[in-house]
Parts: structure tokens; C-alpha cells; sequence
């Protein structure tokens, strides 16, 4: 595997329900973020880990819940989700300091 | 508030015309930016850079240009072929660091 790798692709989810969105880095990248994008929108910047440590949560609500055990790994935990946070979630990856980010394909959340 | 913005959602242009995508950017601080390219159901991949130094940048069919004064940057495809249709992403980042700010996006469709 190379590259940023993201699963599942698709997740349908109810509200009351608990799931995760995984990501993986095979680029020997130090950062790793979580990004939302919602249809006709900037993508919003919600995580940022450097070096495992969160460096930057941007005013995420608390049912989205981080997880970076290491520079390769990156977890999104989801609780009670709402109807709006169905998005598509980017993960990507970078150096810390500088050059652009890898992204992942995303997964598709759709929150019924 | 939007610190980077594409203001054209969607652009259409005829196959071996020249596209140009615009960005604009409020904060004055930014050194770097990039262009992404994003096809459905995948995630962006980047395209090409430029730094606050350089008022131009080349690589292939892409230039990117830089008005700082304006605080506006441009993407040119030429010529444009109908695998450049795709959403282009613009992002700008402060002292070249790894927190970069997105754009709305602008849909490119190159007719055939």
C-alpha cells in the first residue's frame, strides 16, 4: 500500500450510532489531518496532529472525537452524529514545516 | 470568515482553449500556495505551488501566477484537455507551514 489510505470509502450511519473513519500513511509523513468537506464549501480544517500530538482543533463538536496513536494512524471516532455532518471526510499528510499535504480519498458519511 | 475564495463555482472551456481558474485570499500573511485537483470519488491531488517569492510558476500545460499586491492567484491550463476536467482546489498557507486554508472549489468541464 502506498500512499494515504482511508476506510471504509462509504459509511451510513443513524444518529444513535458509534463508528470510526480510519487513516493510514505510508509516506513517512510526521502530520496528519482531518478535513470535511461539505457540497459547495471550502474544505474545513478540524484536526491537526503533528509528531502524534493534537496541535489543532478548530471548534469541532465534541461527538467528533480524534485519535492518532501514531504517525501512521488516524482515527475519527463518530457518536450520536447529526443529519449535517454528512460529508465527505478527507484525511491527509504531510512533513511538518512545510510542503503540501496527501490526501486520501475520503469517506462518504451519511448520517440518517 | 473565508480567508481563501473561489468565487466562479464552475467553468466550462472548449478542448486546446486556454482555463483560467482565480483565487483570492484575504490575509496578507500568506507565503504559499498550491493548487489541487480533484476527480469524484477520489481524494485532491496536488497539482503545482508557488511561493510568495516567485510571481510565477511553470510546470507543463499549468502556470500558476501570483499578485500580491491584489492578493489574487490564477491557474492557466493550456491547452486544456478533457481529462483536466475535475474541481480545482486553491489553498494558501502562513510562513509555509502545514495549516493550509481551502478554497470553495471551481468545477472545470473541458468540452471535447
Amino acid at each position: 500500500e502506498t500512499g494515504v489510505t482511508q476506510t471504509p470509502r462509504h459509511l451510513v450511519m443513524g444518529m444513535t450510532n458509534k463508528k470510526s473513519l480510519k487513516c493510514e500513511q505510508h509516506l513517512g509523513h510526521n502530520a496528519m489531518y482531518w478535513y470535511k468537506q461539505s457540497a459547495k464549501k471550502p474544505l474545513e480544517l478540524m484536526f491537526v496532529y503533528n509528531f502524534k500530538e493534537q496541535t489543532e482543533n478548530n471548534s469541532v463538536p465534541s461527538r467528533f472525537s480524534p485519535e492518532c496513536p501514531n504517525s501512521s494512524h488516524l482515527f475519527l471516532h463518530l457518536h450520536t452524529l447529526q443529519p449535517e455532518d454528512s460529508a465527505l471526510y478527507l484525511c491527509a499528510s504531510s512533513q511538518v514545516g512545510g510542503g503540501g499535504y496527501t490526501f486520501g480519498s475520503g469517506t462518504r458519511l451519511t448520517v440518517v | 470568515d473565508q480567508q481563501v475564495k473561489q468565487n466562479s463555482p464552475s467553468l466550462s472551456v472548449q478542448e486546446g482553449r486556454i482555463s483560467i481558474l482565480n483565487c483570492d485570499y484575504t490575509n496578507s500573511m500568506f507565503d504559499y500556495f498550491l493548487w489541487y485537483k480533484k476527480y469524484p470519488a477520489e481524494g485532491p491531488t496536488f497539482l503545482i505551488s508557488i511561493s510568495s517569492i516567485k510571481d510565477k510558476n511553470e510546470d507543463g500545460r499549468f502556470t500558476v501566477f501570483l499578485n500580491k499586491s491584489a492578493k489574487h492567484l490564477s491557474l492557466h491550463i493550456v491547452p486544456s484537455q478533457p481529462g483536466d476536467s475535475a474541481v480545482y482546489f486553491c489553498a494558501a498557507s502562513e510562513n509555509s507551514f502545514n495549516k493550509f486554508y481551502f478554497g470553495s472549489g471551481t468545477k472545470l468541464n473541458v468540452k471535447p
